[in-house]
């Protein structure tokens, strides 16, 4: 199974700031990787497909980069209804399989 | 609009069996792999198993490969999940997902349920 490593488990951040969250694949992904957005009680929301495509409505302050095993979700302008978790998760092979979350919370 | 809505959880005992469902609307359910992902209380997201369009695809999680089955009555737009031998570890509130490509398994998922909580508990 290829192991999904998510960095850091949490940040605090003002709005306004610039937040990064890094994922690392134990192998070979290509570019199939998806990232979520999760808010507590509430069901994921898919932000970025195939590695860099924006969902459609998802507001452009969200970008994602990265191909092989290193991947990046970029905010760059925080926004109050950012503050949630957020979930990698590699499209490549079964079982499909997630990173373990970064919370995004407000410093 | 896209609405996926689950159904069929509830407490039931270590060994015992469960089905849940998910009604789809707002699409041409037929057209669309599913999948089912489920997530621990206060933990991540765990992919549970997946069923191509046309239904002869079908991935299985190891945590629940040969207790699972997942199915689909495209003539009623639903999914199911049929749960057997369950476990305390597979208490969990339990999400559908559409896969973001019609035809074929993208494995990214762009419209979920609710979710519908199983808590296996004697």
């Amino acid at each position: 199974d290829i192991q999904m490593t998510q960095s850091p488990s949490s940040v605090s951040a003002s709005i306004g700031d610039r937040v990064t969250i890094t994922c690392r694949a134990s192998q070979d992904v290509s570019s199939w990787l998806a990232w979520y957005q999760q808010k507590p009680g509430k069901a994921p929301k898919l932000l970025i497909y195939v590695a860099s495509s924006l969902q459609s409505g998802v507001p452009s302050r969200f970008s994602g980069s990265g191909s092989g095993t290193d991947f990046t979700l970029t905010i760059s302008s925080l926004q109050p209804e950012d503050f949630a978790t957020y979930y990698c998760q590699q499209a490549k092979s079964f079982p499909l399989t997630f990173g373990g979350g970064t919370k995004v919370e407000i410093k | 609009q896209v609405q996926l809505v689950e159904s069929g959880g509830g407490v039931v005992q270590p060994g015992r069996s469960l089905r849940l469902s998910c009604v789809a609307s707002g699409f041409s359910f037929s057209h669309f792999p599913l999948h089912w992902v489920r997530q621990a209380p206060g933990e991540g997201l765990e992919w549970v198993a997946v069923l191509s369009s046309d239904g002869t695809n079908k991935y299985y999680a190891d945590s629940v490969k040969g207790r699972f089955t997942i199915s689909r009555d495209d003539s009623n737009n639903t999914l199911f999940l049929e749960m057997s031998s369950l476990r305390a570890e597979d208490t969990a509130v339990y999400y559908c997902a559409r896969d973001w490509a019609r035809g074929y398994i993208s494995s990214s998922l762009d419209y979920w349920g609710q979710g519908t909580l199983v808590t296996v508990s004697s």
